[in-house]
Parts: structure tokens; sequence; C-alpha cells
């Protein structure tokens, strides 16, 4: 059954580092999006993408967040300069169309220092 | 701006006994999602509730979706320990064709022998 993988499975890092989280969604799934979860907390939104562009984004998804896709199967997301508070799980989803149900991969788990 | 809200946050349990979860939002949307999370692992997709007065059933696990309420339910039936999970509602937001989940806080069931 197709599914969605990110990598890593764990990142840690130093405040301030770069980070780029990798995804690669289902293979016909056109809608790609990324949530992320910090410990005990409930799943927020960040951005979702679709037809090589973002379509909407949450207020978490600010000038230190980027997406791509640089190539047919990855989607990948970018923070730039990390802070403590961005730790978190990562999770990456696809959907078929613009109104079918999200799958979700494993998640990224990432840890600031 | 949706708000999502479960209750009971919380829920210990005895094996073989029956409730229900409500997941209670604030806007106009007919797509509402149920999830399941174990610890320290991804969102497992259970139900998928596409328009008002829709029940889907699945072993002991049922969930309806009443629109006009804004309300969803998920209903467990004779409850077993390998129900113990976190559950999620995600109510679907769609701003100008981009879905959007909105989660509510999760309900961490524990399901006692």
């Amino acid at each position: 059954e197709p599914e969605v993988t990110q990598t890593p499975s764990h990142q840690v890092t130093q405040m301030g580092q770069e980070v780029i989280l990798r995804c690669v969604p289902i293979s016909n799934h056109l809608y790609f999006y990324w949530y992320r979860q910090i410990l005990g907390q409930k799943v927020e939104f960040l951005v979702s993408f679709y037809n090589n562009e973002i379509s909407e984004k949450s207020e978490i998804f600010d000038d230190q967040f980027s997406v791509e896709r640089p190539d047919g199967s990855n989607f990948t997301l970018k923070i730039r300069s990390t802070k403590l508070e961005d730790s978190a799980m990562y999770f990456c989803a696809s959907s078929g169309t613009g109104i079918n149900e999200q799958f979700f991969g494993p998640g990224t788990r990432l840890t600031v220092l | 701006e949706l708000k999502v809200e479960q209750n009971p946050l919380f829920l210990s349990m005895q094996e073989g006994k029956n409730y229900t979860i409500y997941c209670n939002y604030s806007t106009t949307s007919d797509r509402l999602y149920w999830y399941r999370q174990d610890p320290g692992k991804s969102l497992e997709s259970l139900f998928v509730l596409l328009s008002n007065g829709a029940v889907k059933q699945e072993g002991r696990l049922m969930a309806s979706l009443d629109t006009k309420a804004r309300l969803s339910t998920l209903h467990i039936t004779a409850a077993v320990h390998d129900l113990s999970a976190t559950y999620f509602c995600a109510v679907d937001l769609q701003i100008q064709g981009a879905q959007k989940l909105v989660f509510g806080q999760g309900t961490r069931l524990t399901i006692n022998p």
C-alpha cells in the first residue's frame, strides 16, 4: 500500500542552524502539506502546496520557513535558523485532490539545542 | 478563526464499558476526520465524514457528524485495552481550494483491564 515517507526520523541541531526535513508523498498525489506537533499538544497546520506554489500558510510559517518540491518525488521543509521553540514533531501529508483525505507520514522529530 | 474543541481531554475507562468523545467546531464545514495516534507515532486515519448525518463504524468505534450542530462524536463500544491511544478530530477548512485541517486538542484514552 502506498505511503508517505519522511527522513530523517530524528534530527538534532543547534540553535541557529538550518535544517531540511524531507518527505516523499504518495506518488500520484498532487497536494502536499506540513504540520507540526509540539510534544503533548495538538497538531498544527503549517503550509499547503499545490502546483509548485504555496496555497495556504499559517502564522507559524514565517520567513524562517520555506518549502520546495525540488524534483518529481521529494517535498522539503527548510527552517533557516532554528529556534528552541521549533522543537517538535513535523508531519508531512499528501492528498490526491484538494478535498480528499490526507495521508500522513511517520514524522520527523526535530530537537533544537 | 476556526476553533475545534474536544472533550474530554483525558479519559480513563474500564474494559467493556462504553463512552463517547465529542468534537465541537466553530464554523461551517461538512468534512471531518478522526485520527488515532499512538505515543511517538504518526496519525492513523480512522474515519472520513463527508456530509451531514454521516455515520461510519469500524469494529468497536463509531463516528457521526451533525453539521448543523457543528458536532461530531466518536463512540467506543465495549472498550478493549488495544484502543488506548490519543484520538484527534480534524475539521477540513477549505480556503480558495486549498485544504487545511484544523485539529482538536486530542483525547488521551486509557483503557484499564
